[in-house]
């Protein structure tokens, strides 16, 4: 059984501080990892994808992929209210051809 | 289009009735993918189309599920016989080959309500 795992929170961290959304998975011959904001009632929307161990920076989101302990991380730096939202970890498993596999996504709460 | 369009948006149906949801996906996208998401709960893959190979469906939880894309574009996911335990949002996806793979871009999803 694939799997991927994610803590289903809620995470609640005070605005302008660093979330850390984590995300362990099953295969270790995976190769892809995405990330995917989904508001309350609406659909996943990506925020980035990660494929190389280490860490993957746009804007306030770092990606970190360590494949060696088969773990992938998004940190959110001075977050905001606006970033209150379900963050999903996608991975692509080895063999599996393009499909992802979602982790059941971290509920994250940004109090003002 | 523009985006992945799915349809209907809302579909409330009785226990037993069949139902077909619809997607387009956007245009010149060749895989297409169908998920499922239960109340608070996270992304359950059901299949997955990709150019003119066959599909991926070994995430469809049972025979009464089945899909079909015809002319490598839109798509339709019937449910026969629905159930209770089949109320969720179904979630349409498409992505494009190349570097844009594995990058998918949902629809707004079809909620299905089965009384």
């Amino acid at each position: 059984q694939k799997e991927v795992e994610q803590n289903s929170g809620p995470l609640s961290v005070p605005e302008g501080a660093i979330a850390s959304l984590n995300c362990t998975y099953s295969d270790r011959g995976s190769q892809s990892f995405f990330w995917y904001r989904q508001y309350s009632g609406k659909s996943p929307e990506l925020i980035m994808f990660i494929y190389s161990n280490g860490d993957k920076e746009d804007g306030r989101f770092t990606a970190q992929l360590n494949k060696a302990s088969q773990y992938v991380s998004l940190l959110i730096r001075d977050s905001q209210p606006s970033d209150s939202a379900t963050y999903l970890c996608a991975v692509v498993y080895n063999n599996a051809g393009n499909m992802l596999t979602f982790g059941g996504g971290t509920r994250l709460m940004v109090k003002p | 289009g523009a985006g992945v369009s799915q349809s209907p948006s809302n579909k409330v149906t009785e226990k037993g009735k069949d139902v077909e949801l619809r997607c387009d996906p956007i245009s010149g996208h060749t895989a297409l993918y169908w998920y499922r998401q239960s109340l608070g709960q996270g992304l359950e893959f059901l299949i997955y189309f990709q150019g003119n190979s066959a599909p991926d469906k070994s995430g469809l939880p049972s025979d009464r599920f089945s899909a079909e894309r015809t002319g490598g574009s839109v798509s339709t996911l019937t449910i026969q016989r629905t159930q209770q335990e089949d109320s969720a949002v179904y979630l349409c996806a498409s992505s494009s080959l190349g570097s844009g793979a594995n990058v998918l871009t949902f629809g707004a999803g079809s909620r299905l309500t089965v009384l």
